[in-house]
């Protein structure tokens, strides 16, 4: 079945402790990335990767990293999370750019930073 | 100002209503246009791309009014199942990331 899988699905953490949210993708997609939806803001992208080794911001990339090291994987890390963390958390992937094709959503990551 | 603008709701309508939302986006470079649907505490999934002829998938009508910089959905013959948040995405020429409204939350009632 093709699907986008991220890992955990819920977390509890405390302020500095360092996490990482794992995604996988079996679709053998170029594009992937990861964005945050809070109330009332919507869906925010935080990072994006075109390919193996290619990774760029988005529109809230502060406090967190990625890595693209292989095609069917995009970790988010949380170096250091602090409470406006806080948040439900999606990884997502398309085959190309995602402004031609459809974006596949995992089935998200809710995260709770204390 | 947001980049997409949306009623957030929520709609309340009876089953077999029809049903329309609309969405502004500020940048007129915009060149993509979708709506996603999202189901309480789900992740979102494509309903339909948005073309500039208007386009219908049998019960929903997107269009598109590059003029006056807004989509609309239309949902016909409503059904329990229809409720949902309803997104409105756009992406803007040169990026590679779709910009995603808050959403419109529909609730269906019988």
């Amino acid at each position: 079945e093709a699907q986008v899988t991220q890992n955990p699905r819920y977390l509890i953490t405390v302020t500095g402790k360092k996490l990482t949210v794992t995604c996988s993708q079996n679709m053998n997609h170029e594009y992937m990335s990861w964005y945050r939806q809070d109330p009332g803001l919507g869906l925010r992208q935080i990072y994006y990767s075109m390919n193996v080794e290619v990774t760029d911001k988005g529109d809230v990339p502060e406090g967190y990293k990625v890595s693209r090291k292989e095609k069917r994987n995009f970790p988010l890390i949380l170096e250091s999370p602090s409470p406006n963390q806080t948040s439900l958390y999606f990884c997502a992937s398309s085959l190309n750019s995602p402004n031609t094709g459809e974006l596949f959503f995992g089935e998200g990551s809710r995260l709770t930073v204390l | 100002r947001k980049e997409v603008e949306q009623d957030p709701g929520p709609f309340n309508v009876p089953e077999g209503a029809t049903v329309a939302f609309n969405c502004t986006y500020s940048n007129s470079a915009s060149q993509s246009f979708f709506w996603y649907r999202q189901d309480c505490r789900k992740e979102p999934k494509l309903l339909m791309s948005v073309y500039s002829s208007g386009n219908e998938d049998g019960r929903f009508t997107a269009q598109l009014n590059r003029a006056s910089q807004y989509i609309s959905l239309l949902i016909r013959d409503s059904k329990l199942s229809d409720s949902a948040t309803y997104l409105c995405v756009v992406n803007e020429a040169g990026r590679r990331a779709l910009t995603f409204g808050s959403g419109t939350r529909l609730q269906v009632q019988p």
